[in-house]
């Protein structure tokens, strides 16, 4: 069975540009969940997606959003683009819910300058 | 508010030592769940385990075992006899939503 996929693997962009990464879950699961992994601030939750539905949501400003479609593929976007947005973004999914056992993809490197 | 602290920040052995990680939690659920998950240089997280809260017995799988307890709001990872290859970042995680910053383990040969 696939593993999780995140497309694109490395992404530069400049200031005030907007964003959008996307990922692919295993075949059969239906919840996909977002991170973002900094030095400074290290793992954070973003948001949730289960039948194409937002969750649940972390503590971020609204310029980051996502979305899920109907056959679980998820996509987030970030835009107005700033300098403390760089860092690897994360993609897990599971069957169901969040507290499941989650399964990750390589994640998406992104660095705006 | 529920929170993970993971003291250690950056942890070196020789290979074939023991090493433990500790992992405290901080939460008003009485129903929440456990996970540690392992990040190596390629940086994709590997799942380890994951515990719920009704459930305390100590787990073993190979060389990695865990201790939770709890009354100390703890779940402790140990790794025996380690590996070069158990170099890592490892995490805590309650619920997938709130993780400790992480534990650098450098194993050296």
């Amino acid at each position: 069975k696939a593993g999780v996929t995140q497309t694109p693997r490395y992404l530069i962009k400049t200031r005030g540009q907007q964003v959008t990464l996307s990922c692919s879950p295993i075949s059969g699961h239906r919840s996909v969940s977002w991170y973002q992994q900094t030095p400074g601030q290290g793992l954070q939750f973003l948001f949730e997606y289960f039948s194409e539905t937002q969750r649940n949501k972390g503590n971020f400003p609204g310029r980051f959003s996502g979305r899920q479609f109907s056959n679980s593929r998820s996509e987030m976007n970030v835009s107005t683009l700033e300098l403390g947005d760089s860092a690897l973004y994360l993609c897990a999914s599971s069957l169901r819910e969040t507290w499941e056992t989650q399964y990750f993809g390589p994640g998406t490197r992104l660095l705006v300058l | 508010a529920q929170k993970v602290t993971q003291a250690q920040t950056e942890i070196s052995v020789v290979e074939k030592e023991d090493v433990t990680l500790d992992c405290v939690y901080e939460t008003r659920d009485t129903t929440y769940y456990l996970f540690w998950y392992k990040q190596p240089p390629s940086g994709e997280l590997v799942f380890l385990i994951r515990r719920n809260s009704f459930d305390e017995q100590n787990e073993i799988s190979g060389r990695y075992s865990w201790n939770f307890q709890k009354s100390t709001s703890s779940f402790n990872f140990t790794i025996t006899a380690s590996q070069v290859v158990d170099s890592a970042v490892y995490f805590c995680a309650l619920n997938m939503l709130t993780f400790g910053g992480g534990t650098r383990l450098m194993v050296k040969p």
